[in-house]
């Protein structure tokens, strides 16, 4: 699987849109981007996950740029409660699991 | 219907002792996945695991650890003679098939003192 490289910590004012970046500068074609989050000490949450096309689903949005080296993930209203460490994983359909790096921990503040 | 069940939630253990650990995947699942995070690190993989079958359980220490997923029941994480190290959250996650539409439990928490 194609590593991935995220910003270590981010800060987000609440009610405003954090926008959270992934580089998979080595991803192949049949990869997948996936995010994943982990509110302290909970098992991870899946978000959302895409190929080419830009997807939105009630949680957010994800942006893959046209040659698939770098996506952004979109919490378009931050919250207290989206405080978390946001995972970006590149995943093959089958034969893989899911390998998680480091991560971005957002914090969104009062 | 229920997510992926794990219990319990936190377990205490005496150095020496074993811990078992299970974990019930989501209606329809037949794949089932075992992480472990150790304190204030991130998730490492373990195994993984189908019906009777173990497919990769390239994250498993060698020694102490083993895991099942029986035709029936659920799946168990079993560590003999536990250290202090072994101290941890095991996360267990669910999918439909290989590779697809992940769903994590709540984890249990494992002590040793």
């Amino acid at each position: 699987d194609a590593k991935t490289t995220q910003p270590p910590s981010m800060d987000c004012a609440e009610g405003r849109a954090a926008n959270l970046p992934c580089n998979h500068s080595t991803i192949s074609g049949n990869e997948y981007v996936y995010w994943y989050r982990q509110i302290h000490s909970q098992g991870p949450q899946y978000i959302i996950h895409g190929l080419k096309n830009n997807e939105t689903n009630e949680m957010a949005s994800l942006i893959i740029t046209e040659d698939r080296k770098s996506s952004t993930l979109i919490l378009p209203h931050a919250t207290l409660r989206d405080t978390a460490v946001y995972y970006c994983i590149a995943l093959e359909t089958s034969g893989s699991r899911l390998t998680f790096g480091e991560g971005t921990q957002l914090t969104v503040n009062p | 219907n229920a997510g992926v069940m794990q219990n319990p939630r936190h377990l205490v253990r005496r150095r020496g002792q074993e811990a078992r650990l299970r974990c019930s995947p989501m209606k329809g699942h037949s794949h089932v996945y075992w992480y472990r995070q150790l304190p204030e690190e991130g998730l490492k993989f373990m195994v993984y695991l189908q019906k009777e079958n173990i497919i990769d359980e390239s994250g498993m220490p060698k020694e102490r650890f083993s895991a099942e997923f029986p035709k029936e029941g659920p799946s168990i994480l079993r560590i003999q003679q536990v250290v202090r190290g072994d101290s941890a959250a095991y996360f267990c996650a669910s999918s439909p098939r290989d590779s697809y539409g992940y769903t994590f439990g709540s984890g249990t928490r494992l002590t040793v003192v």
